[in-house]
Formats: C-alpha cells, structure tokens, sequence
C-alpha cells in the first residue's frame, strides 16, 4: 500500500449503530486529519493530530470521536449519528504542521446514515 | 475569518481549449495556497502548492499563479483533455496547515 489509504470506502449506517473509519498512511508523516465533506459545501476540517497528540478540534460534535494510537493510524468512531452527518470523510496526512508541508489525502469514506 | 470563492462553479469547454478557473481569499496572511484535483466520489489529489513567497507554480499543462495582495489565484489548464474532467479545488494554508477550501469548479472538457 502507498500513501494514504482509507477503510471502509463505503458505509451505511443506522443512527442507533456504532461503527469506525480507518485510515493509515505510508509516507512516514507525522500529522494527520480528519475532513468532512458534505455536497455542495466546502471541505471542513474536524480534528488535527500531530505526534499522536489531538490539537484541534474544531467544534464538532461528542458523537464523533477520533483515535490515533500511532504516528502512522488514525481512526474517527461514530455513534448515535444523524442523517445530517452523512458526508465523504476524508484522511489527510502532513510531513507535520509547518505551514510549507503539503497535504496528502485518503481516498474517503462514503458514510449514509439512515 | 477566512472565506475561499471559486469562480465559475462549473464550466464545460471542448477538448483542446485553455482554460483558466480562478480562486480568490478574504485575508491576505496566508502560508501557501494548494490547487486539488477530485473525481466524483474520490478523495482529492494535490495538483500544484505555491508557497506565499512565491508567484506561480507549473506542472506540465497546469500552471498556478498566486497574487497574495489582492487574494487572488489563477489555475491555467493548457491543451484541456476530456481526462481533465473533475472538480477542482483550492485551499489556503492559514497556518498550522488549517486549509480553508473553496466550493469547487467542476469541469467538463468534451471531445
């Protein structure tokens, strides 16, 4: 695998249900994010990890709950969703959080919740 | 706060035209601005990134322009190719890689 992968890629849910995104990234970076995308509204990003330390999260709801147990994983665990959170949620990675670094981005995961 | 607007949202042109889409941001202290390419359904791919001490980035047929002053960045697409068809995107690093994105120019180059 190369570069930042995303499982799964697909994900329908129902709002009483407990599930998790997995992402993993292979270029040895050590910062990771988390991104909703929903249609017709720009990117917005929900938490910033570096070091596997969480330093930004950017008011989003308790229901969402990010997880990074290593420089090189980072999980987002979903409970008592709404239909309002179905949305692309992307992974994105950093060499770190100096501001020349380049994001790379995950393939997304396409979550409905019913 | 930091607003992005792409102009236009879409844009449909026929194989073999130069195109330009245009990117502009409220606040003029930025880091970098980066250009993504995404298809239907797809994360996103880096296409150019120009740091804000410089003024324009090339890539093959891509070339990215950045006025920082004015809050202003253009993409230039040479030669469009029907594969050039996707959503294209632009965010600005506003530090501590906190991008701000845009909504999008979703393009469509026919044959």
């Amino acid at each position: 695998e190369t570069g930042v992968t995303q499982t799964p890629r697909h994900l329908v849910m129902g709002m009483t249900n407990k599930k998790s995104l997995k992402c993993e990234q292979h270029l040895g970076h050590n910062a990771m994010y988390w991104y909703k995308q929903s249609a017709k509204k720009p990117l917005e990003l929900m938490f910033v990890y570096s070091l596997e330390e969480r330093v930004e999260n950017n008011s989003v709801p308790s229901r969402f709950s990010p997880e990074c147990p290593n420089s090189s994983h980072l999980f987002l665990h979903l409970h008592t969703l709404q239909p309002e959170d179905s949305a692309l949620y992307l992974c994105a990675s950093s060499q770190d959080r100096a501001s020349i670094s380049e994001q790379f981005f995950g393939p997304g995961t396409r979550l409905t919740v019913l | 706060k930091q607003e992005v607007t792409q102009i236009p949202a879409a844009l449909s042109v026929p194989e073999g035209e130069n195109l330009v889409l245009n990117c502009s941001f409220t606040d003029s202290a930025i880091y970098n601005l980066q250009w993504f390419r995404q298809d239907p359904g797809k994360g996103l791919t880096s296409l150019l990134l120009i740091q804000s001490s410089q003024r324009e980035q090339t890539s093959g047929r891509l070339n990215a322009s950045l006025d920082k002053s004015s809050g202003r960045s253009t993409l230039y697409i040479a030669a469009s190719q029907p594969g050039d068809s996707a959503t294209y995107l632009c965010a600005v690093n506003t530090g501590f890689q906190k991008l701000v994105f845009g909504t999008g120019t979703r393009l469509l180059v026919s044959p």
